[in-house]
């Protein structure tokens, strides 16, 4: 079936080091693609998202960078902050309602 | 309300009893989701409720659980004779419209609904 899984489950990086979280996806009729910030206790926040009719897109301090050839996906954070200690999802749409998240990587930073 | 409302924010049941959680949307947000979270895992979608729209129940685990969204706004998820297995984080989230990808269409999320089943 479909899924959206991601290469490692846990990553620690030093505070000011760039961080990179992977992911693959299953479904090539996916055309939209959602990276999410889960801390503690909370709901998941939106952080950055990707059409599938782009490769690269830039927000602030996090770039997402989409290959559709291999069905891969990765967010990016630079200069990493101890508040950017989280679980982050990576999560596909396939034009629909129904978005498939994957099972989280838990980023630790350390100061 | 300013964001996403759920509650209880946590509950503990003993097996075989009903529970209902609650969700109040963002104001004026027409899409409704539900996701169930279990410990260390990803989201499971649940349900989705778009407007005045029949709701895809799809992803519902079995007929113990129902929700409703009455007025279009409030949502209540039941789940009746409870089990262990039914132990997770229950999370509600809204959309301005139906649809996530659409232009300023993000799926904002509640801080969920922590159910223990003993």
């Amino acid at each position: 079936g479909e899924s959206v899984g991601l290469h490692l489950p846990t990553l620690s990086v030093q505070e000011g080091d760039n961080s990179i979280i992977n992911c693959a996806y299953s479904n090539s009729a996916s055309d939209y693609f959602i990276w999410y910030k889960q801390e503690s206790g909370k709901g998941p926040q939106f952080i950055i998202d990707i059409r599938s009719n782009m490769d690269k897109r830039q927000g602030q301090r996090v770039t997402v960078l989409l290959n559709k050839t291999v069905k891969h996906l990765s967010l990016q954070i630079a200069a990493t902050q101890p508040g950017d200690s989280a679980v982050y999802f990576c999560a596909e749409n396939t034009g629909g309602f129904k978005t498939i998240f994957g099972a989280g990587t838990r980023l630790f930073v350390k100061a | 309300g300013a964001g996403v409302s759920q509650s209880p924010s946590n509950k503990v049941t003993e097996k075989g009893k009903d529970v209902e959680l609650r969700c109040d949307p963002i104001s004026g947000h027409t899409a409704l989701y539900w996701y169930r979270q279990s410990l260390g895992q990803g989201l499971e979608f649940l349900i989705y409720f778009q407007g005045n729209s029949a709701p895809d129940k799809s992803g519902l685990p079995s007929d113990r659980f129902s929700a409703e969204r009455t007025g279009g706004s409030v949502s209540t998820l039941t789940i009746q004779r409870t089990q262990q297995e039914d132990s997770a984080v229950y999370l509600c989230a809204s959309s301005p419209n139906g649809g996530p990808g659409s232009p300023g269409n993000t799926i904002y999320f509640g801080e969920g609904s922590w159910l223990t089943v003993v």
